[in-house]
């Protein structure tokens, strides 16, 4: 049972356009929603985080929204560029659970110049 | 950021070795997690520690085994490689304010 959900594998977007990532959870005992991006053969980069007491956070090109009542969050990126291209990893936990993290499938992202 | 590494980043070995991934963090982060993955999947955590002397199975299950004798050094061993192990690994840790885990690069396993 995957308690969250990427249901895009991929996504192509234009340089310059909006890219927006989806990310559907089950769990309502997850509280702490996050973003990390993934390069081939690398680990994964932390981008964005966001707590549910609160409905968006923003950090430069990146903005995380969260809709608790439909257990949705998207990554939108504006405006997208060509080193965005990589894969997008949703992750959520619940703070009394010692911390782990739980991971989407991915959506890998690729900005065409 | 973290400083987390990994060693080796590539490895092929022919099946039944033992082999032995490392994992080290200069932050002096108490959490560390092993991650497995494979291409167009989800992570899923294999083992897990909360400081020295302590750690955990994770949600997946796994022949690969962990210690954690100093704060800093976290390795996976797998006693007997097959090729089901053929994936890549990944370590990370996380700071104790921060729900953000920092990775390493990861290392890429092939049994062949």
């Amino acid at each position: 049972d995957q308690q969250v959900k990427q249901n895009s594998p991929s996504l192509s977007v234009q340089e310059g356009r909006i890219s927006i990532l989806n990310c559907d959870y089950t769990n309502s005992m997850f509280d702490y929603f996050l973003w990390y991006k993934k390069y081939p053969a690398e680990g994964p980069t932390f981008l964005i985080s966001i707590s549910s007491i609160k409905d968006k956070n923003e950090d430069g090109r990146f903005t995380v929204f969260l809709n608790k009542s439909a257990k949705h969050l998207s990554l939108h990126i504006v405006p997208s560029q060509p080193g965005d291209s990589a894969v997008y990893f949703c992750a959520a936990s619940a703070r009394g659970n010692t911390g782990k993290l739980i991971f989407g499938q991915g959506t890998t992202l690729q900005v065409k110049p | 950021e973290a400083d987390i590494y990994q060693t080796p980043r590539y490895l092929v070995i022919g099946t039944g070795k033992k082999i032995t991934l490392e994992c080290s963090q200069t932050m002096g982060h108490d959490k560390m997690y092993w991650y497995q993955q494979d291409p167009g999947m989800e992570l899923h955590l294999i083992h897990y520690s909360y400081g020295v002397n302590s750690t955990e199975k994770g949600d997946l299950s796994s022949e690969s085994t962990v210690s954690r004798i100093r704060t800093e050094h976290f390795p996976l061993t797998l006693e007997s490689a097959r090729p089901s192990h053929t994936s890549q690994y990944l370590c990370a840790s996380r700071g104790p304010l921060w729900d953000e885990q920092y990775f390493g690069p990861g290392t890429r396993l092939t049994v062949t």
